[in-house]
């Protein structure tokens, strides 16, 4: 598959519990960004990679994410001791340089209880 | 700060008017604009760059730096053109990032 791939497609947690979800760009993409979405609004942007290095975190963003891409290939993004906002659909996209065209994942569509 | 707007949450017209879906910047830099759309149970995908300046489905889109727009058209509305649409601006904060609208919903009815 040449598509940017997540996983998982849906997950289910209660209140407080840690989730970590992981993406597979597009192999010679070495720009990996996480976005989030909620119902009726656009990706919001969460963080980005440059191969290995992340390169912006958003303000809005908590200290209960954290993203990783170890080995410039996938990543994965960790929600730690979630709440209900939380809930919405986290986006994975990669692309070849600045200013390129994103290719999106499916996402992974998180509820929590 | 940067931002894209878009005013419109829905679109409803009729196949074959003409549609129009607007989208509004605001960025100090020289932008760079994107249509992305989401067809239903698909995966969010480009649908037409401002620099490339070509015409994708039958949609164009011009730049307009003085009134800060980058309004979606197309002449002839198709049934299977009804989507998600959302305009986006890559922004160059020390190295680039895409921000996206909020969505404007395009129905087109029979």
């Amino acid at each position: 598959d040449t598509g940017v791939s997540q996983d998982p497609r849906h997950k289910i947690t209660k209140r407080g519990q840690n989730v970590t979800f992981r993406c597979d760009p597009i192999s010679e993409h070495n720009r990996l960004y996480w976005y989030r979405q909620t119902l009726g609004q656009g990706p919001e942007f969460l963080t980005y990679f440059q191969n290995e290095a992340q390169l912006e975190k958003s303000r809005l963003l908590s200290d209960r994410f954290s993203a990783e891409r170890p080995k410039g290939s996938f990543s994965t993004l960790e929600i730690q001791r979630t709440e209900q906002g939380d809930s919405a659909m986290y986006l994975c996209a990669s692309n070849p340089g600045a200013g390129e065209k994103l290719f999106f994942g499916s996402g992974t569509q998180l509820s929590v209880l | 700060a940067q931002r894209v707007t878009q005013p419109e949450k829905l679109l409803s017209v009729f196949k074959g008017a003409p549609v129009e879906l607007k989208c509004n910047y605001s960025y100090s830099g020289s932008p760079e604009l994107f249509w992305y759309v989401q067809y239903s149970r698909q995966r969010l995908q480009l649908l037409l760059r401002h620099i490339s300046r070509e015409s994708i489905k039958g949609f164009t889109a011009d730049l307009n730096k003085g009134e800060t727009s980058f309004h979606l058209k197309k002449p002839f509305a198709q049934e299977e053109d009804s989507a998600m649409y959302y305009c986006a601006l890559s922004v160059d904060t020390g190295g680039f990032k895409t921000i996206f609208g909020a969505g404007t919903r395009l129905f087109v009815k029979a």
